[in-house]
């Protein structure tokens, strides 16, 4: 599975947009990107994944670029229980046994 | 549907000690995952089994066994219980076309 890079904190206004990057230079072409989050030290949770395209749901956005080397979170309107780590991972989307694997993610603390 | 459950959700051991974290999944999923997790750091991988009958070394195996009881459990054993082993423990599943499910930890401490 490739690498990721990803800030180790951010913070964001509460009902601004939060903009999480992740770099992943290495990204292979099967290979997907997966957001997952986790709050306050409770099993981590899933957000969004996707290959290429810009994908949407009814939690977040996720922006990858056209070389796919980099993405983005965005959750639109942050609220103070956004408040987590999230977590950047790039695997291929091949068979149940790959490992999965997880950074240190970036503390994001969102403030009044 | 519970999802993911993990038993038990606390627990104190004692240097040496040995205990099983049971986990089990009601989702059907091929795969399952233990994690644990130290104080401020990343989740990391001890085992994993792709399979009923098959398991793998993750990141950090030494000083755990696991067994794939069935498709639904999947234990972690710690034969001779140390304090570095004081985490939070994590069991998933997941399945090639789905996203990962996590349990809610086992909170371990070893003194």
């Amino acid at each position: 599975d490739a690498k990721t890079t990803q800030p180790t904190s951010m913070d964001c206004a509460e009902g601004r947009a939060a903009n999480l990057p992740c770099n992943h230079s290495t990204i292979s072409g099967n290979e997907y990107v997966y957001w997952y989050r986790q709050i306050h030290s409770q099993g981590p949770q899933y957000i969004i994944h996707g290959l290429k395209n810009n994908e949407t749901n009814e939690m977040a956005s996720l922006i990858i670029t056209e070389d796919r080397k980099s993405s983005t979170l965005i959750l639109p309107h942050a609220t103070l229980r956004d408040t987590a780590v999230y977590y950047c991972i790039v695997r291929a989307f091949t068979g149940g046994g790959n490992k999965l694997t997880f950074g240190t993610g970036t503390q994001l603390k969102v403030e009044l | 549907n519970a999802g993911v459950t993990q038993t038990p959700k606390f627990q104190v051991l004692k240097t040496g000690q040995s205990m099983t974290l049971q986990c089990a999944q009601d989702m059907n999923h091929n795969s399952m995952y233990w994690y644990r997790q130290d104080p401020g750091m990343g989740l990391r991988l001890i085992y994993y089994s792709a399979s009923e009958g098959t398991t793998d070394k993750g990141e950090v195996p030494n000083g755990y066994n696991v067994s794939r009881l069935n498709k639904r459990e999947f234990s972690l054993r710690l034969e001779s219980a140390a304090p570095s082993q004081t985490s939070v423990y994590f069991c998933a599943c997941r399945d090639p076309l789905t996203e990962a499910f996590f349990g809610q930890g086992t909170r371990l401490t070893v003194v």
